[in-house]
């Protein structure tokens, strides 16, 4: 069974530009997460999405940064325009989904966003 | 809000040393997870265990979540374990969030 599905899995633009990843869950899970991970630090949750819906997007800064999960399987994160701060790894996480006894994360390789 | 504590942050082995690596949450928590993040920032799940013990070849973990904590014990360990090992909880009040420890970085000498 394929594991979450993250691309681009390295990227490097100039502050300002805008920037989008992608990622594809585990087949058949309903939740997906996006996370944030500064170096050194634990991931921190930016969105969590049950189906196509955005149940939770309390940390995600509205002002730059967007997600859509549409038909509630693929889902894009977007910044823009980016800064220099954004610098940091997003990790992709999906579960079988909260209403579900069994409902273990899995998490992509994760995207590096490098912000110059 | 909730804090997730893990002791010790950093630690040091000797290739075949054993270790315990703890999880403290401030409170009451619906899951917990165990995740081992390698050098590529790759995070690989150990164990899902809300309560009780497990154990998978050389790890084995303990979650008491009535008394608020849970273990990770590394048994004869390997260069392979280095990384950083962080707990994550499922919160039971208010959003279903999962919130992740401080890690604890783990490093074996061969």
């Amino acid at each position: 069974e394929a594991g979450v599905v993250q691309s681009p899995r390295y990227k490097i633009i100039e502050k300002k530009q805008p920037v989008a990843f992608w990622c594809n869950p585990i087949s058949g899970h309903n939740t997906l997460y996006w996370y944030l991970q500064n170096l050194g630090q634990g991931p921190e949750l930016l969105i969590r999405y049950e189906n196509e819906e955005a149940v939770d997007d309390s940390q995600l800064p509205k002002d730059r940064f967007s997600a859509e999960r549409l038909k509630g399987v693929d889902s894009t994160l977007k910044i823009q325009p980016a800064e220099l701060g954004d610098s940091a790894v997003y990790l992709c996480a999906s579960s079988p989904g909260l209403a579900r006894s069994y409902n273990e994360q899995f998490f992509g390789p994760g995207t590096r966003l490098t912000v110059l | 809000g909730i804090q997730v504590e893990q002791s010790p942050p950093d630690l040091i082995l000797q290739e075949g040393a054993n270790s315990t690596l703890r999880c403290n949450f401030s409170d009451s928590v619906n899951n917990l997870q165990w995740f081992h993040q390698n050098p590529w920032g790759q995070l690989i799940n150990l164990f899902y265990i809300p309560s009780g013990t497990k154990q998978n070849g050389r790890l084995s973990a303990t979650t008491v979540a009535t008394e608020r904590y849970s273990l990770l014990y590394i048994s004869s360990s390997q260069t392979t374990d280095s990384g950083v090992y962080f707990c994550a909880v499922l919160l039971t009040s208010g959003t279903y969030k999962y919130i992740f420890g401080t890690g604890t970085r783990l490093k074996v000498l061969a």
